[in-house]
């Protein structure tokens, strides 16, 4: 069962823009990740935010944690074409399991 | 970085057949999963495992199963395969519980 939903399914924006995608879940989490893939490729690990985190930097990545309202946004700035990619938020269960969302489809225009 | 190989990329196979997926990691992770993926239903856990000779179901693992011989090797086995298994398979590995994952290349079965 999907525990993550992202929001927007799908966006488009220009190079040197910001883009911004939320994820939103049900349970209580011990941690939420956001992953990227690259068209028909494999995902890669791009962010771990912890339950008592409520917001993390890694370079051009920010994210944001509340789980007062059971939601996270992914801010990419001054985005690349390279970006371009399918982002996804997952949330650990108490086993640690990831639970994975449909994912939001980035396209990033020259 | 830790490298998981999936032994195929793409992969045609008829229904009935029985197949086998490989995926295999060069470090010492635990935990390895197997998801499928499909458009608008994101990734949807097949089985997983913590320990060698160790196996857990998912959330849909009817259809499936898989082994664990070896700590670096978890093969996913199709019984008999069947058109609505055509999927994106998607091999991941954690050092510990909570862990962010490291995921193959996938293998793109089709099923005919």
């Amino acid at each position: 069962s999907q525990q993550g939903e992202e929001d927007p399914q799908a966006l488009s924006i220009q190079e040197g823009e910001n883009a911004t995608m939320n994820c939103s879940y049900k349970t209580s989490i011990n941690n939420l990740q956001w992953y990227r893939q690259n068209s028909g490729r494999g995902l890669v690990h791009l962010i771990l935010i912890r339950s008592n985190e409520r917001e993390k930097h890694s370079g051009r990545l920010r994210v944001t944690l509340d789980t007062s309202k059971k939601s996270s946004s992914l801010l990419i700035t001054a985005s690349r074409a390279a970006d371009t990619a399918s982002y996804f938020c997952a949330t650990a269960d108490s086993w640690g399991k990831l639970q994975f969302g449909a994912g939001t489809q980035v396209v990033v225009t020259p | 970085d830790v490298k998981v190989t999936q032994s195929s990329r793409y992969l045609v196979k008829r229904t009935g057949e029985k197949v086998f997926l490989e995926c295999v990691q060069d470090m010492d992770h635990e935990n390895m999963f197997w998801y499928r993926q499909d458009p608008g239903l994101g990734l949807r856990l097949i089985y997983f495992s913590y320990d060698v000779k160790m196996k857990e179901k998912g959330d849909i693992p009817e259809g499936y199963s898989v082994s664990r011989e070896k700590k670096e090797r978890f093969s996913l086995i199709l019984e008999s395969a069947s058109t609505n298994q055509t999927s994106m398979y998607l091999c991941a590995t954690s050092p510990e519980a909570w862990d962010g994952y490291t995921f193959g290349s996938g293998t793109r079965l089709t099923v005919v």
